[in-house]
């Protein structure tokens, strides 16, 4: 149980435009759901935290009008990256919290490549 | 400021040893602890989760303890095979929510490669 799918698991975009990543929940219901960020060799950086039905909160530093997350379904949240640029291009990844008291699980991450 | 380090940074051991992981912490209030392993490309796997009142929990071959006191986890592969190698993720939970729906508080992870 508890297991989250993130789509694409890769994609190469031109400079400018817009990306979506997809984060779902597949045999829970996710009423918060977290998007993280992860450069080669360095550990998972938050981005934000995203509410069901509400707006996101991001961490400080992370461009919400670039980075916009809707998490309209208690199953699935999304990433969309606003005009590209090279510097977006990373390792993203979303988790989801689920009834365990304990319970985080991680999506299987997309790479993004902008070129 | 609440921070895990781990260490050592990266590690090369050959298949069939035994390795352990270092992880302290500077994280208050502390909520629960966490080693993730996470492949290359691919997401976090969780491993085990530990709260405040555990020593020693163990998943397979993997075995992490856990000192309250001193702020300190351990994770100890036996037997380390090829599948193995891949970074292992320190995770401490911070805050006062009930059970760990509270702030996750990243180290940079350990890169152990296993050789042949």
């Amino acid at each position: 149980g508890a297991v989250v799918s993130q789509h694409p698991s890769w994609v190469i975009c031109k400079s400018g435009t817009s990306v979506k990543i997809e984060c779902r929940s597949l045999d829970f219901q996710a009423t918060t759901m977290f998007w993280y960020r992860q450069f080669p060799k360095q550990s998972l950086m938050l981005m934000a935290t995203s509410n069901e039905g509400s707006k996101a909160t991001y961490e400080q530093g992370v461009e919400k009008d670039k980075f916009l997350i809707n998490h309209a379904s208690l199953t699935l949240s999304t990433l969309t990256v606003t005009s590209a640029h090279p510097e977006d291009s990373s390792f993203y990844i979303c988790s989801a919290r689920w009834t365990d008291p304990y319970g985080y699980t991680f999506g299987s991450g997309t790479r993004l490549t902008v070129v | 400021k609440n921070q895990v380090e781990q260490s050592p940074q990266s590690l090369i051991i050959l298949e069939g040893k035994n390795c352990t992981l270092q992880c302290n912490y500077t994280v208050s209030p502390f909520s629960n602890l966490r080693w993730y392993k996470q492949d290359t490309g691919r997401g976090p796997v969780s491993l085990t989760i530990m709260t405040f009142s555990e020593n020693t929990k163990s998943n397979g071959r993997y075995t992490a303890t856990l000192d309250a006191d001193t702020k300190q986890s351990s994770l100890h592969i036996t037997a380390s095979q090829l599948s193995d190698s891949a970074s292992y993720i320190c995770v401490v939970s911070a805050g006062r929510g009930s059970g760990g729906y509270n702030k996750l508080i990243f180290g940079a992870g350990t890169r152990l490669a296993v050789h042949p």
